[in-house]
């Protein structure tokens, strides 16, 4: 119930590519999804969140779709980029509580 | 303004000592949570404090884990008796009022 499940757990796309990465939980009560960026020996970093109230949010080339009804969340990166290798995380919360992470997505672009 | 610091940002201990972790959260933030993450895995939650409120510790591994945190700010994250399992980067974030969290660089615990 308060896992959440992340695939796929590495992924190679090409320069200008778009990168897919997604994400399923169980537990109908969280209430607040976010996605984390994480490069090598850093803290993992805040990139976008969305509440279950909207079904897309968008910040630059960064795109968040949340299907409710199917209990799934995706992350888009659009015209991705070499500098957007890194890891990226999905989460859930509920209440404003702990984040509960998924495994994690290593995303490799090649020029 | 400054973000979550953490330090030592690493700390190498032989087995069977205590260690003690430091993490300053952002000036204002109520919610603080401490995080452990081995080697290229997920982020493992330890341990979760929110304003004046008993923190939630369901995630602590063991009793030789613990966490306090003084006066609503500074939080001291405890690791007594290290064992190499215990090897992982620990993360400490903080959050304006919980959800939305902001993670320090880290501290790279080593047991040898």
């Amino acid at each position: 119930q308060q896992q959440v499940k992340q695939s796929p757990q590495s992924l190679i796309v090409q320069k200008g590519g778009i990168s897919i990465i997604n994400c399923a939980y169980e537990n109908t009560a969280f209430d607040y999804f976010p996605w984390y960026q994480q490069f090598p020996g850093k803290g993992p970093a805040l990139l976008i969140a969305i509440r279950p109230d909207v079904s897309e949010k968008k910040e630059g080339r960064f795109t968040i779709s949340f299907n409710k009804s199917a209990k799934q969340f995706s992350l888009h990166i659009m015209d991705s980029q070499p500098g957007d290798s890194a890891t990226y995380f999905c989460a859930a919360s509920k209440g404003m509580r702990e984040l509960i992470f998924g495994t994690g997505t290593r995303l490799q672009v090649f020029p | 303004g400054a973000g979550v610091s953490q330090s030592p940002s690493n700390k190498v201990t032989e087995k069977g000592k205590d260690v003690e972790l430091r993490c300053d959260p952002i000036s204002g933030h109520t919610a603080l949570y401490w995080y452990r993450q081995s080697l290229g895995q997920g982020l493992e939650f330890l341990i979760y404090f929110q304003g004046n409120s008993a923190p939630d510790k369901s995630g602590l591994p063991s009793d030789r884990f613990s966490a306090e945190r003084t006066g609503g700010s500074v939080s001291t994250l405890t690791i007594q008796r290290t064992q190499q399992e215990d090897s992982a980067v620990y993360l400490c974030a903080s959050s304006p009022r919980g959800g939305e969290a902001f993670f320090g660089q880290g501290t790279r615990l080593t047991v040898v």
